[in-house]
């Protein structure tokens, strides 16, 4: 497509409810982030993808969340027994080049609200 | 763990004005980004830098891999520039981003 695709936009969902965030990058991207932003807060760092691998899952906060990627193309966000402070902006965002060396394209992000 | 540092974190000026943000990481990277994100709005990539300087209209980045440190100039400033700028880094020992807090940055007519 012509730029990152997320779905969905806003999610509200109720505490201890599981949740799946979807990303569709740039057709070509083989580099995918996953980053999440809670209200007032900056940036966070979860999982970056390099093809279909994850090389670095540094960033996700607990075995509640967990990531994957298929095709080299679409990923997918998984967050189990979703707790309230998991509420954020959850971005994707998708590059050319390997690691973060060449430009970012950001999607619009999901926003997720736990009741 | 790459720390990424800005100042200021609040900026308030004039339209016309020169403006300068700062980022300071402490580890060696291999790329540095600025990126801009308006209220309620989406991120959007300014510039990656590895050395050197770049410009892209009214927007100049440097950036000092010896001194660890980096600065994102705006010149003429408007009213639409402004926005949270973020500075994030790749390398010091991951493959992801490290952001720093963002620079929120009021330009007033």
């Amino acid at each position: 497509g012509a730029g990152v695709s997320q779905s969905p936009s806003n999610k509200v969902t109720e505490k201890g409810k599981d949740v799946e965030l979807r990303c569709d990058p740039i057709s070509g991207h083989t580099a995918l982030y996953w980053y999440r932003q809670s209200l007032g807060q900056g940036l966070e760092f979860l999982i970056y993808f390099q093809g279909n691998s994850a090389p670095d899952k540094s960033g996700l906060p607990s075995d509640r969340f967990s990531a994957e990627r298929t095709g080299g193309s679409v990923s997918t966000l998984t967050i189990q027994r979703t707790q309230q402070e998991d509420s954020a902006v959850y971005l994707c965002a998708s590059s050319f080049r390997q690691g973060a060396v060449g430009e970012l394209f950001f999607g619009e992000g999901s926003r997720l609200t736990v009741l | 763990k790459n720390e990424v540092e800005q100042s200021p974190q609040n900026l308030t000026a004039q339209e016309g004005e020169f403006i300068t943000i700062n980022c300071s990481y402490s580890v060696g990277i291999s790329a540095l980004h600025w990126l801009q994100q308006h209220p309620g709005g989406g991120i959007v990539s300014l510039f990656m830098l590895s050395s050197g300087k770049k410009k892209h209209g009214r927007l100049i980045a440097t950036i000092n891999i010896q001194e660890k440190h980096s600065s994102l100039h705006i010149t003429a400033s408007h009213p639409r520039d402004s926005a949270v700028y973020i500075c994030a880094v790749v390398g010091g020992g991951a493959d992801g981003l490290t952001f720093g807090k963002g620079t929120h940055l009021i330009i007033q007519p």
